[in-house]
């Protein structure tokens, strides 16, 4: 079963618009949320968080926002940059940091120039 | 400050054998965990260890084992290989290893079971 979801295996982004990335979970456990982006032959590197108080997040162009009655979450990245290519996974957790973190199967980016 | 050095970067075997991968975590980290990735099944956990010790495990059998030395470098060990065992083995360290800190990742070992 799994409780972290990413359903969209790739995106394609026109450079300079809006990359929305989905996020789905089923555990109510689940009150800490993350977001980490991949390159190739390299490993994840953290991006942005949330936790279950807040409903938005910002950093920079990378905004995260979280319904937790739909259990839902999404990364806006604004404007998407060629350099936004890569695979992003989000990862769940809890906010007392004892559970080990749940990651999705990714999402594969790709801005277009 | 360095960061997460992961040793071998490719390692190929055959089934049946074992296979020993090592993580340096960034200098004061106490906390290296073990993570899994496939193409199929995203990044599974595997084990984290804080300060010589197993603190949590994932849900792999017990042919995947690791230990933590006292400055804070870790191994993992496969025993008995099988071939869905090729994946990608990444290793991440913390300074405290609460899973609500940021995650430090190595590049990983890419392991090939033939």
């Amino acid at each position: 079963d799994q409780q972290v979801k990413q359903n969209s295996p790739s995106l394609s982004v026109q450079e300079g618009r809006i990359s929305i990335l989905n996020c789905d979970y089923t555990n109510s456990m689940f009150d800490y949320f993350l977001w980490y982006k991949k390159y190739p032959a390299e490993g994840p590197t953290f991006l942005i968080s949330i936790s279950s108080i807040k409903d938005k997040n910002e950093d920079g162009r990378f905004t995260v926002f979280l319904n937790k009655s739909a259990k839902h979450l999404s990364l806006h990245i604004v404007p998407s940059q060629p350099g936004d290519s890569a695979v992003y996974f989000c990862a769940a957790s809890t906010f007392s940091g004892n559970t080990p973190l749940v990651f999705g199967k990714g999402t594969r980016l790709s801005v277009i120039a | 400050k360095a960061g997460v050095t992961q040793t071998p970067r490719y390692l190929i075997k055959t089934r049946g054998q074992q296979v020993t991968l090592s993580c340096s975590p960034i200098s004061g980290h106490r906390s290296v965990s073990w993570y899994q990735q496939t193409p199929g099944q995203g990044l599974q956990f595997l084990f984290e260890y804080f300060s010589e010790t197993q603190r949590n495990k994932g849900n792999f059998p017990g042919r995947f084992s690791g230990r933590q030395f006292s400055n804070s470098r870790s191994e993992m060990n496969v025993s008995t290989l099988e071939l869905g065992d090729s994946a990608l083995y990444l290793c991440a360290s913390s300074s405290e290893g609460g899973f609500n800190e940021k995650l430090f990742f190595g590049s990983g070992t890419q392991l090939s079971v033939l």
